[in-house]
């Protein structure tokens, strides 16, 4: 079964410095999906990346695809409190989707 | 344009009852996906419904199934619930499902079985 792993888990970073978060997949796949969840909220759409070398940006977020090292990242620039939530990725492997465990970021004042 | 929704969005069920949550997806959308929440297993997929058929499935027992009617709309139904099927429920839309298009997520049916 395909496994999705997020490192790191846990962040708590200081408001205006920049992070990575690294989404690692088992097997082949160029569809890859960020989305943010709130607590006690439900998940919402990030970015969706279909090819090798892709990247999108909005607002303080960045994500890319390396399909050959089967690794996506999502960076984050000068963070802001608002960007405190969960983040997780995606991969749909023949139209099932496997998450990854999810990277819980906090981002203080 | 209206977004998924989830009825209904809080249930609380004992060991052996079963449960049908119910979801509706973003008009024109086809495709509907469920996947279930719990802070041990994280996200999990269900199953994957597209044209009133079931298209994909995950690694649930059979307690867990579901049907999509002709308006796209779906249900799941979990039969002989145990305490382990505890979780937040949710559905995603989707125009096909082939991953081409977002998926976009309903607020969720939180389950709590006692």
């Amino acid at each position: 079964e395909l496994k999705v792993e997020q490192n790191p888990l846990f962040l708590s970073m200081q408001e205006g410095k920049n992070y990575t978060i690294y989404c690692n997949y088992s097997t082949t796949s160029d569809r890859l999906y960020w989305y943010r969840q709130d607590p006690g909220k439900s998940l919402e759409s990030l970015f969706v990346l279909l090819s090798n070398g892709a990247v999108k940006q909005e607002g303080r977020l960045m994500a890319s695809l390396d399909t050959k090292a089967r690794l996506s990242t999502l960076h984050i620039t000068a963070a802001v409190h608002d960007l405190s939530a969960t983040y997780f990725c995606a991969v749909d492997n023949f139209n099932k989707f496997y998450f990854g465990s999810g990277t819980k970021l906090n981002v203080k004042p | 344009k209206a977004g998924v929704t989830q009825t209904p969005r809080y249930l609380i069920k004992t060991r052996g009852q079963q449960v049908t949550l119910s979801c509706s997806p973003i008009s024109g959308h086809r495709s509907v996906s469920w996947y279930q929440q719990t802070p041990g297993q994280g996200l999990q997929f269900l199953f994957e419904y597209f044209s009133e058929t079931q298209r994909n499935k995950g690694n649930f027992p059979g307690r867990f199934s579901g049907r999509q009617f002709s308006n796209s709309r779906s249900e799941m139904n979990v039969s002989t619930l145990e305490l382990g099927d505890s979780a937040l429920y949710l559905c995603a839309s989707s125009l096909d499902g082939r991953g081409l298009n977002e998926q976009f997520f309903g607020p969720g049916t939180r389950l709590t079985v006692l």
